[in-house]
């Protein structure tokens, strides 16, 4: 079975510019999450979906973030404009619809603003 | 609110040595209780997990015990391997269906 993908690896940009990440979970996961990793921390979660509606956003900087999941499927997570604090890995993952907790992570998008 | 705490690093042993990762949680309800692991360039990998008290999660020779008591769910290895060396994060998952994560343990293992 495949694993949740991201794309891309990497991205250095500069700040003020934008920037969009995109991930593709596992199969019939019908729950997705986007979470901000900086240096040295445990991950924060920014927004859930349920297939292609929000369940939570309430971490999410909505004044330069955006993320969307069009079809209940693929998700693109948004930054703009991009400020140096932004610097993270951002990680996506995914969780089938019925039952259990256990979540599934993508390798991440490592973000450097310069 | 929700929390996890777990012992800073680095942590650094030898191979073959005894681990203990303490962690600690502050939760209502009764959550259940993770352990993640980063390989260096990888991804977040779920090691191993507990859904109730008393609850004995193991895998790869690593185990953990939900002890509602104290409320810890400390990880332990009894022989370590270099290729054990990664970024081990503690975490609880609540009926809401998030995940809190603490702020993770790098774990160095010398050969």
């Amino acid at each position: 079975e495949a694993g949740v993908a991201q794309s891309p690896r990497y991205k250095i940009i500069e700040k003020r510019q934008s920037v969009a990440f995109w991930c593709n979970p596992i199969s019939g996961h019908a729950t997705l999450y986007w979470y901000q990793q900086i240096l040295g921390q445990g991950p924060k979660l920014l927004i859930q979906f349920q297939n292609n509606g929000v369940v939570d956003d309430s971490q999410l900087p909505k004044d330069r973030f955006s993320a969307e999941r069009l079809k209940g499927v693929d998700s693109t997570l948004k930054i703009q404009p991009a400020k140096l604090e932004d610097s993270a890995v951002y990680l996506c993952a995914s969780r089938p619809g019925l039952g259990g907790q256990t979540q599934y992570f993508g390798p991440g998008t490592r973000l450097l603003v310069l | 609110g929700n929390s996890v705490t777990q012992m800073e690093g680095p942590v650094t042993l030898s191979e073959e040595a005894f681990l203990t990762i303490n962690c600690t949680y502050t939760a209502t309800g009764y959550p259940s209780l993770f352990w993640y692991v980063q390989y260096p360039g990888e991804g977040l990998q779920l090691l191993l997990k507990a859904t109730k008290a008393d609850d004995k999660g193991s895998n790869k020779g690593f185990e953990a015990t939900y002890r509602k008591e104290t409320t810890s769910f400390h990880l332990e290895k009894g022989s370590v391997q270099v290729s054990d060396s990664a970024v081990y994060f503690c975490a609880l998952g609540n009926r809401d269906d998030k995940i809190i994560f603490g702020k993770g343990t790098r774990l160095h293992i010398l050969p």
